[in-house]
């Protein structure tokens, strides 16, 4: 089946720095979604990609859509404490028989220490 | 808004002991999904449902059956529990077909099976 491998498995970072983390795919993808996961919580979506190359920012986030569609890169500039979570790269099957089922990759645990 | 609701958010079970979880969704979307989240593994798709009247099955269904009652509400069974299913377990919901359509989950159950 489809594999995505994100990476780093986890970030400590001081208050104010920038953060970078990837997912690379065994497959192509026709969207590519990045989601934050608070403790107690379900993912909520931060970023959707429809097309390869694009590139999007949600405040201070932005991802990109590879070329290539196998791979994903999302940054946060001057990280704050409440960035803190596990941050989960998806990617969607959106046509045919998929019906939108997503593959996750293994997520990144960020701590950012003030 | 309520979203996805899942219920309970907490349970314990004994091996072998039968247990179903509850989800309900008040988008009038017309897919529905569960996962499970291990550590280190992201979230695994376990069972979905396209529209209401089908089911199929997802990357790890092997000791779940699931019931899509209605439009809203989805749920998963467990016949015989067995420790190796101790995770949490998330439902979501999605429109429906398009690559711009994305899934919304709900808070997750927590499940420990002795």
């Amino acid at each position: 089946g489809q594999q995505l491998n994100q990476s780093p498995q986890s970030m400590f970072i001081q208050e104010g720095e920038d953060v970078s983390m990837n997912c690379t795919s065994s497959s192509i993808f026709n969207t590519w979604l990045w989601y934050k996961q608070d403790p107690g919580e379900g993912p909520v979506l931060l970023i959707a990609l429809y097309k390869a190359g694009e590139l999007t920012s949600n405040g201070r986030l932005t991802a990109q859509f590879g070329i290539t569609r196998k791979d994903s890169f999302l940054n946060i500039s001057a990280s704050i404490p409440s960035d803190v979570g596990i941050y989960f790269c998806a990617g969607q099957d959106a046509g045919g028989t998929s019906y939108g089922k997503l593959t996750f990759g293994q997520g990144t645990i960020l701590t950012v220490h003030p | 808004n309520a979203g996805v609701t899942q219920t309970p958010k907490f349970q314990v079970l004994k091996t072998g002991q039968s247990m179903t979880l509850q989800c309900a969704q008040d988008m009038n979307h017309n897919s529905m999904y569960w996962y499970r989240q291990d550590p280190g593994m992201g979230l695994r798709l376990i069972y979905y449902s396209a529209s209401e009247g089908t089911t199929d099955k997802g990357e790890v269904p092997n000791g779940y059956n699931v019931s899509r009652l209605n439009k809203r509400e989805f749920s998963l069974r467990l016949e015989s529990a067995a420790p190796s299913q101790t995770s949490v377990y998330f439902c979501a919901s999605r429109t429906g077909g398009g690559a711009k359509n994305i899934q919304y989950f709900g808070a997750g159950t927590r499940l420990s099976v002795l």
